[in-house]
């Protein structure tokens, strides 16, 4: 498969158990905030994503966070399964640039332990 | 089954030449977008379109070129200028005015020998 990112952040957890992906941003003047997964040898899909005027969303079985006190984005997993390892990648739109286009972050690969 | 493709998934060239990779979408789309991907780095967009025999350049366009003739089609073409042009290239789509939710080709991976 498609080596995503030899020297990325890595997070392992146990089957089942909830998983929490950080990101940092450094714009605090963006309109959104997404979250995508990458499989290896595929291209990333879109999870879930949160407006900057909110706090928390839910979606099946994720949640995103976002603290623009902190600059802090967090993605959580409930009840991780071994489909859900992958690199996640969080991504920004800025404001200002009509919304034109997305900025990503580096990514964490998350592997699930049986 | 509506979706968006990219061909083909390896590329190989020697250094000195042009490739295009292709990319369609049967989404009906407005928005294009490419974007390179190299190991321990996240996605960086090279150009984008918002409508058909329109683009913009990205943050990385040097050494690349596009064209959107047809809503359905957006390709890329490396050209010989791209200084290090070995990466994953990933294509995606949107609708208008809504590049929060981009949807991606599985990409293609260009290796220049």
């Amino acid at each position: 498969g498609e080596s995503v990112g030899l020297h990325l952040p890595t997070l392992s957890v146990q089957e089942g158990d909830n998983s929490i992906i950080n990101c940092a941003y450094s714009n605090s003047a963006s309109d959104y905030f997404i979250w995508y997964k990458q499989e290896s040898g595929k291209g990333p899909q879109f999870i879930i994503d949160i407006r900057s005027n909110m706090d928390k969303r839910q979606g099946q079985r994720v949640t995103v966070l976002l603290n623009k006190t902190v600059k802090h984005l967090s993605l959580q997993i409930a009840a991780t399964q071994p489909g859900d390892s992958a690199v996640y990648f969080c991504a920004e739109i800025p404001t200002g640039q009509g919304a034109q286009k997305l900025v990503f972050g580096q990514g964490t690969r998350l592997t699930i332990n049986p | 089954d509506g979706g968006i493709t990219q061909s083909p998934k390896y590329l190989f060239r020697k250094e000195g030449q042009n490739v295009t990779l292709s990319c369609e979408q049967n989404l009906n789309h407005d928005a294009m977008y490419w974007y390179r991907q190299d190991p321990g780095q996240g996605l960086r967009l090279i150009y984008y379109s918002q409508i058909v025999n329109d683009f913009q350049k990205g943050d990385i366009a040097e050494g690349y070129s596009v064209s959107r003739e047809k809503k359905e089609s957006f390709p890329l073409t490396v050209t010989s200028a791209q200084k290090n042009p070995t990466a994953f290239y990933l294509c995606a789509s949107s609708i208008r005015g809504r590049n929060n939710e981009q949807f991606f080709g599985p990409g293609t991976r260009l290796t220049v020998l």
